[in-house]
């Protein structure tokens, strides 16, 4: 079956610094999101994405993050100035069309910021 | 934001006994969506709900939604170890955003 993939599966940062997390949606999806998850917490929406441009965003996803599908296969999430409170699991997922359509969610990216 | 209620926050359950789970809401829902999350992992759609009393199973799992479209409810029969995880209740806003509940820790004892 077809899986949402995401590089990489652990990432250490400092304070400050730039990162970009990487997703593989599934081929033929269409939608794209972000959620991410503060340890020991529930599963909380970033941003969707859809026809090369932001659909909805939270209030989470502020000026520090963006989000680009730079080429056909990838969805990036940048953070620009990281801080400890980013800390986090970040979860890419994808859907294939419409909007009663299930998730598919990717294994995340556990971001670390020291 | 939306707010969801979820509880129980964790349970421990010999294996073999029947396990339910809860959500409620202050307001009213189109969809309901049960999801559950194995450490280390994303989280996987279990069951999604969509008419005001319905229910619905998936093998040893039935949910329902509840008539006032404010509540729904997970149950799990016969536990298993393998059932082991966190279970996460989610309503579906526009752009198919979903807001999740706290989750339900669910420990099953051999």
């Amino acid at each position: 079956e077809p899986e949402v993939t995401q590089t990489p599966s652990h990432q250490v940062t400092q304070m400050g610094q730039e990162v970009i997390l990487r997703c593989v949606p599934i081929s033929n999806h269409l939608y794209f999101y972000w959620y991410r998850q503060i340890l020991g917490q529930k599963v909380e929406f970033l941003v969707s994405f859809y026809n090369n441009e932001i659909s909805e965003k939270s209030e989470i996803f502020d000026d520090q993050f963006s989000v680009e599908r730079p080429d056909g296969s990838n969805f990036t999430l940048k953070i620009r100035s990281t801080k400890l409170e980013d800390s986090a699991m970040y979860f890419c997922a994808s859907v294939e069309t419409g909007h009663n359509s299930p998730l598919h969610f990717g294994n995340g990216t556990r971001l670390t910021v020291t | 934001g939306q707010q969801l209620n979820q509880s129980p926050q964790s349970m421990f359950i010999q294996e073999g006994e029947d396990v339910s789970m809860n959500c409620t809401s202050s307001s009213i829902f189109n969809t309901w969506l049960w999801y559950k999350q194995d450490p280390g992992e994303g989280p996987v759609l279990l069951i999604a709900l969509y008419k005001a009393g319905e229910l619905t199973s998936n093998g040893r799992l039935t949910a329902q939604f509840g008539i006032t479209r404010k509540d729904s409810f997970l149950n799990i029969s016969a536990s298993i170890p393998s059932d082991v995880g966190i279970y996460f209740c989610a309503i579906r806003g526009a752009g198919n955003m979903l807001t999740f509940g706290g989750g339900t820790r669910l420990m099953v004892k051999p």
